[in-house]
């Protein structure tokens, strides 16, 4: 069955510093992928998405590119900030159905 | 435009109880989802719904678990009898049922069972 493989957290950073948070999927077909953030204290949300092969998806400073030949989607930030620390949830979707398959979630905190 | 609404948001029960909760999608919705977040992990899919039919209960512990959504608007999910192990988040979410299936994403209810 489909699956998602984030980096284990928690992950701590200074401000200002580079972010990368690894995810990696098995999947038959061509899901359409996701990254969500769960701030604290509030439901999940999408971050941003991609749905095939080389696109990528940005919000907020974040991205994300949809690799086939590596079965990836690794989240990117240049430059995060304190208002980033929160869960990130990487997910897919299969290309002809709605359910989403989530990974275990990489806790982010960032440090003034 | 308003959110997805879940109630309550926070709930304690005894094991062998019963609970219900509620779900509100997005207006126009017609693709609602329930989850399962326990502590650590990330959501599990328990059922999906297309209007007011079922499209996905494979993980759904019929046993216990029921949920329904009547006139394909609202739905409740329901636990019965409660073990310790249903200690979690149950998420609802919702999408349009477009070609691309992003959901959105309710604050969830908190169970604990004690």
């Amino acid at each position: 069955g489909d699956s998602v493989t984030q980096m284990e957290g928690p992950v701590t950073l200074s401000e200002e510093a580079f972010l990368t948070i690894n995810c990696t999927y098995t999947a038959t077909g061509y899901p359409s992928l996701f990254w969500y953030v769960q701030y604290p204290g509030e439901g999940l949300q999408l971050l941003l998405k991609a749905t095939k092969a080389d696109d990528k998806g940005s919000n907020k400073g974040f991205e994300a590119t949809y690799r086939k030949e590596t079965t990836s989607f690794h989240l990117e930030k240049g430059s995060v900030q304190v208002s980033d620390s929160a869960v990130y949830f990487c997910a897919l979707s299969p290309s002809n159905a709605g359910k989403s398959t989530f990974g275990d979630g990489t806790t982010l905190t960032v440090k003034p | 435009e308003a959110g997805v609404a879940q109630s309550p948001r926070y709930k304690i029960i005894e094991k062998r109880q019963s609970v219900a909760f509620w779900c509100n999608p997005i207006s126009g919705h017609a693709t609602l989802y329930w989850y399962q977040q326990i502590l650590g992990q990330g959501p599990k899919l328990l059922i999906q719904f297309q209007n007011n039919g079922v499209v996905d209960d494979s993980q759904l512990p019929k046993d216990r678990f029921s949920a329904e959504r009547l006139k394909g608007v609202d739905s409740t999910l329901k636990i019965q009898p409660a073990k310790l192990e249903d200690s979690a988040v149950y998420l609802c979410a919702s999408s349009p049922g477009t070609s691309v299936y992003e959901q959105y994403f309710g604050p969830g209810t908190r169970l604990t069972v004690t």
